[in-house]
């Protein structure tokens, strides 16, 4: 059974960085067929696409976050990333880390989600 | 590329059927047969109900079903239930300036 965990700080001031990794369990991150993307969830809103990337590095990002986001993955821990500089208020949201059917385009696998609040 | 459109809110009695819409373009929703259905009770993950307009997955009840006509895809909901309760969501493929794009969402609320 594939599973993914979230983690990472869930305060974060304003202007700095937020970082996140996903660790995934029963099945590797290397396996291909599947891209590892983010999600975000603002309060009381719908679910927004971030981005996602391919194991061995190609990535795709909402134009409307494309300047301030980065995914990156790394094999040797089975783990990828996110990357959200220059934060604001707006950012603050549920992020879920999610496995996607290359070629199919759907979220089968996600994690539980983590909260992350920007605050001063 | 804007949010897929869906009405935010749809509600039904129990047993009734219900119909969620999902509304796009020829560059998403009516260009692709890649559109998929996602519920979320309050506080919990999405949850993948249906995937390439119409398939279901492993374990997802009957009751729900999926279509797609022109530009607008829909999920059914029939039999409704206390369970169904949740918010839905729906994402398509899209050729414009981004892969992936989510609708606004839907509350389902069964009377």
């Amino acid at each position: 059974q594939v599973q993914l965990q979230e983690s990472g700080p869930g305060l974060v001031k304003p202007s700095e960085t937020l970082s996140l990794t996903c660790t995934v369990s029963g099945a590797s991150i290397t396996s291909g067929g599947v891209y590892w993307s983010w999600i975000r969830q603002r309060p009381g809103e719908g679910l927004e696409w971030i981005g996602y990337i391919y194991y061995i590095g190609s990535g795709y990002y909402n134009p409307s976050l494309k300047s301030q986001v980065a995914i990156s993955v790394d094999p040797s821990k089975n783990q990828f990333s996110l990357r959200l500089t220059s934060v604001t208020a707006a950012d603050t949201a549920v992020y879920y880390c999610a496995r996607v059917k290359l070629g199919f385009h759907f979220f089968d696998y996600w994690g539980q989600g983590t909260h992350v609040t920007v605050t001063s | 590329q804007s949010a897929l459109t869906q009405p935010a809110s749809v509600s039904g009695s129990p047993g009734q059927s219900i119909t969620i819409s999902c509304t796009g373009t020829r560059s998403d929703v009516g260009g692709y047969d890649f559109v998929s259905w996602y519920q979320q009770h309050p506080g919990k993950v999405p949850k993948l109900i249906i995937s390439e307009v119409s398939n279901r997955p492993s374990g997802v009840s009957n009751r729900f079903s999926g279509s797609k006509s022109g530009n607008t895809a829909s999920l059914t909901i029939s039999g409704l239930q206390a369970e169904d309760e949740a918010d839905y969501h729906c994402a398509s493929y899209t050729s414009s300036n981004t892969p992936l794009v989510f609708g606004t969402g839907t509350k389902v609320t069964v009377l």
